[in-house]
């Protein structure tokens, strides 16, 4: 079946640093949205992408539809403890349409 | 709260029972999905349904697992003769627009019902 490759799986950082989280395909898609889970809960959808090249943000939070339409990548900008979370991105395929989801990025906060 | 409804949060089940959940979409969305989440892993596709009728259900086992979303009413996850492999976080979401078209709609999602069996 069809992949997304989100990466990395997971990651420790310490408060105040910058993320930096993407997702690949060797398929071409025409949506990109990104999604934050937290624990006990149902994921949230943080950004919505349409157009290749596009950059959109939302706070601290920066996502890009890539230029080949294969990827996209999230940035969190001087994280805080409340960023921690599983994060999901999820692509529609051009082909046919169908939404395909990474495995998630893992964040979790150094005290 | 105009969100997606689900309910129950929380069901407890013995082997051989039937589990029922239910989804009540955000208003105005008529596209449900079923996503079914295993502690620590990513998010499974199960069921696409559009009002009454089934979309997709590739994602769904052919055996004890139905869906439905009627003209009135709630989207129901049914299993029947649960197993303990059916533990999981069950999620449903809800578009305004169908995945069928080229302009998608984004999904929002419930809570989640979380099964677990005895």
């Amino acid at each position: 079946g069809q992949q997304l490759n989100q990466s990395p799986q997971s990651m420790f950082i310490q408060e105040g640093e910058d993320v930096s989280m993407n997702c690949t395909s060797s398929s071409i898609f025409n949506t990109w949205l990104w999604y934050k889970q937290d624990p006990g809960e149902g994921p949230v959808l943080l950004i919505a992408l349409y157009k290749a090249g596009e950059l959109t943000s939302n706070g601290r939070l920066t996502a890009q539809f890539g230029i080949t339409r294969k990827d996209s990548f999230l940035n969190i900008s001087a994280s805080i403890p409340s960023d921690v979370g599983i994060y999901f991105c999820a692509g529609q395929l051009d082909s046919n349409y169908q939404l395909i989801w990474g495995a998630g990025t893992k964040l979790i906060i150094k005290p | 709260n105009a969100g997606v409804m689900q309910n129950p949060r929380h069901l407890v089940r013995r082997r051989g029972q039937e589990a029922r959940l239910r989804c009540s979409p955000m208003k105005g969305h008529s596209h449900v999905y079923w996503y079914r989440q295993l502690p620590e892993e990513g998010l499974k596709f199960m069921v696409y349904l559009q009002k009454e009728n089934i979309i997709d259900e590739s994602g769904m086992p052919k055996e004890r697992f139905s869906a439905e979303f009627p003209k009135e009413g709630p989207s129901i996850l049914r299993i029947q003769q649960v197993v303990r492999g059916d533990s999981a976080a069950y999620f449903c979401a809800s578009s305004q627009r169908g995945l069928s078209r080229r302009d998608t709609g984004e999904l929002f999602f419930g809570e989640g019902s979380r099964l677990t069996v005895l």
